[in-house]
């Protein structure tokens, strides 16, 4: 199975709002609402973000936002915030029963 | 409060078979699937295999071959042994709750630098 499409990289400036893009096929992204996304900060564990294509797990803060066109599925941050520089990755359910993740985007906090 | 704790070898040489064990505490180990994760040093996340409670499993096709994943409902545990070990295995490992059912992993285990060097 082939990685997901992510950016390596996405910058912006404290309050602004970025996008990150995770591009699959009708075998992944495309076929199922089953997108999640995940932050990890340097060395540490990564943590769910956004699950479904749009929900936030409890104490995620309602800046992050998830949506999804076809087979691509994005990522808002809105408010940005230094703490929100990290690594970023998406994942989706795949039509043969398995999970397949994003490369990876790197958020730089200007 | 959920809780993943994995323990196993952090360092083999190539060709040696990796063994790696997560038990579960705070929740029942029905009703979800459970996950092994991996992130080579400056790289991505690659989604490894997952079980649940019965022992049905799946697997990441590119890993089928060298994978095999077990689970001991009597102690909340579930493991991950992966043969052959060359460098290119070298990575943090982690657990995880969720994978195909949950389609979400929510929650993870602390992670374990497993190198591979002879």
């Amino acid at each position: 199975q082939s990685a997901l499409t992510q950016p390596a990289s996405v910058s912006g400036s404290p309050g602004q709002s970025i996008i990150i893009s995770c591009t699959g096929t009708s075998r992944d992204v495309g076929g199922y609402d089953y997108v999640s996304w995940y932050q990890q900060h340097p060395g540490k564990v990564p943590k769910l973000m956004i699950y479904e294509v749009n929900n936030r797990p409890s104490g995620v803060s309602n800046r992050f936002s998830g949506s999804k066109s076809g087979n691509t599925a994005s990522l808002t941050i809105s408010g940005l915030q230094a703490e929100d520089e990290a690594d970023y990755y998406c994942s989706s359910f795949t039509s043969v029963s398995t999970v397949v993740f994003g490369g990876g985007t790197r958020l730089t906090v200007l | 409060q959920v809780q993943l704790q994995q323990w196993g070898a952090g360092r083999l040489k190539p060709s040696e078979t990796l063994s790696l064990t997560c038990s579960v505490f705070g929740e029942s180990f029905s009703g979800y699937y459970w996950s092994w994760i991996r992130q080579p040093p400056g790289k991505g996340l690659e989604w490894i295999a997952e079980i649940n409670h019965i022992g049905n499993n799946n697997y990441n096709p590119s890993l089928k071959t060298r994978a095999s994943m077990s689970v001991d409902t009597s102690k909340n545990q579930f493991s991950l042994k992966l043969s052959s070990m060359t460098a290119a295995d070298t990575a943090v490992y982690y657990c995880g709750r969720g994978g195909t059912w949950p389609t979400k992993i929510d929650y993870w285990g602390q992670g374990i630098l497993v190198t591979v060097s002879s």
